[in-house]
């Protein structure tokens, strides 16, 4: 079975605080890609990154990082300084191998409140 | 601007009745989504299409339809509406030949069913 757990319903921090979004999946497939999505107030979705399974190096795009584990499944997600436009819910996503094409799986989502 | 229209922003729609939304892209995008959003569910997708003229069921495809006519419009038919169909739908689109294709969505449009 293709699952992602995003097992933080809610996270509250306040600004400048860094916080760690959690994204666990299962999948029996070698070769699959991950997503993170952003979902601000507006209700729109914005794409923030796609890792390929076989690239596990980490990648840091300003106060964002992204930590790829395989070993353990997860693809974390870190906000480094938060600030109160951070405030949205996060997705993570899950897309099996191109014979599915584009269909994602998305995680149950985090929403994450930013205090000022 | 280039990108994914859906109407209606938001509908309230009687139990029983016929409902069709709107996806239009501009991006000449071969791949086409339906999801709904729902708390604490995240996304399902309900239909796709992989490029005009063909369409498959996702993972939530029951009380829903959807055609393929040409490349730009997806629309999304409810043909006898049920309050548990009251989500908030997004309409979305990939373009395959950039590889791991990433999703463009639109802005949603928000349906309740009573």
């Amino acid at each position: 079975a293709q699952k992602v757990t995003q097992a933080q319903t809610e996270i509250s921090v306040v600004e400048k605080e860094d916080v760690t979004l959690d994204c666990v999946y299962e999948t029996r497939d070698t070769t699959y890609y991950l997503f993170w999505y952003k979902q601000p107030p507006s209700g729109e979705l914005v794409f923030l990154i796609r890792r390929n399974s076989f690239d596990e190096q980490n990648e840091i795009s300003g106060r964002y990082s992204w930590n790829f584990q395989k070993s353990t499944s997860s693809f974390n997600f870190t906000i480094t300084a938060s600030q109160v436009v951070d405030s949205a819910v996060y997705f993570c996503a899950l897309r099996p191998p191109s014979g599915n094409t584009g269909k994602l799986i998305f995680g149950q989502g985090t929403t994450l409140q930013v205090k000022p | 601007i280039a990108g994914i229209t859906q109407a209606p922003t938001s509908q309230i729609l009687a139990a029983g009745r016929r409902m069709t939304l709107r996806c239009t892209q501009d991006m000449r995008h071969n791949a086409m989504y339906w999801y709904r959003q729902d708390l604490g569910l995240g996304l399902r997708l309900i239909h796709y299409s992989n490029t005009a003229g063909t369409t498959g069921k996702g993972e939530v495809p029951d009380g829903y339809s959807v055609s393929r006519a040409n490349t730009d419009d997806f629309p999304l038919t409810l043909a006898s509406a049920v309050p548990s169909q009251t989500s908030v739908y997004f309409c979305a689109s990939s373009d395959p030949r950039g590889g791991a294709n990433v999703l463009t969505f639109g802005a949603g449009s928000r349906l309740t069913v009573l």
